[in-house]
């Protein structure tokens, strides 16, 4: 089956700075990656996701980019601001919508 | 448009007990997945209904079982419940790959 590496597990950066988040998939056979937010006692929220027909998708402060070949995507955060701090996952889906998740990536964004 | 809904929002359970848990999908969807969360992990895949069929069971156990109603609304039992048991169980929807969470049950097993 498939699977899911992030990093880094924590990551703290100023305010303003950017934050990059990077992830890894085995299965060539996945072909969409959302990435997630979860603040504390929530479920997970959608932020942006990326198809694998496409290497780069942006809104607003949010980027993320596709390296099918590499098999590996990243989530790319500017201008962080405090309300940004929560766990953030990574997914890749299976045609048949199987979602396989990372591990997550705890950001904390010192104000 | 009410999102991803699920109750209980809390559950205490004694070990050996069964569970039901219930999730009302986005509108529009027609496919619902549930997720047990641990502690500090990333949501695992327990199954998934279309149609009213399970199309897709991740690595659990026959204890966990589930239903879907010809409303779209799912329901994940749990039998015989373990201490390991206890998790977030998440409810999630989707609509042409696009999945959207409900807030989750949090179930403690004592």
């Amino acid at each position: 089956g498939e699977n899911v590496e992030q990093h880094p597990s924590t990551l703290s950066v100023q305010e303003g700075d950017s934050a990059v988040i990077k992830c890894t998939y085995s299965d060539s056979a996945s072909n969409y990656f959302p990435w997630y937010k979860q603040e504390l006692g929530k479920g997970p929220q959608l932020i942006i996701d990326i198809r694998s027909n496409v290497g780069e998708k942006k809104d607003q402060r949010i980027a993320v980019t596709l390296n099918k070949t590499a098999k590996h995507f990243s989530l790319h955060i500017t201008e962080t601001q405090p309300e940004d701090s929560a766990v953030y996952f990574c997914a890749a889906s299976n045609p048949l919508e199987q979602f396989y998740f990372g591990t997550g990536t705890s950001l904390t964004v010192i104000p | 448009d009410a999102g991803v809904t699920q109750s209980p929002t809390h559950l205490i359970k004694t070990r050996g007990q069964q569970v039901t848990l219930r999730c009302s999908p986005k509108s529009g969807h027609d496919t619902v997945s549930w997720y047990q969360q641990a502690l500090g992990q990333g949501p695992q895949f327990i199954f998934q209904y279309y149609e009213e069929e399970e199309r897709q069971r991740g690595n659990f156990p026959d204890r966990f079982s589930g239903h879907q109603f010809p409303n779209y609304s799912s329901e994940l039992n749990v039998n015989a419940l373990l201490l390991g048991d206890s998790a977030l169980y998440l409810c999630a929807s989707s609509l042409r790959g696009q999945a959207f969470f409900g807030q989750g049950t949090r179930l403690t097993v004592v």
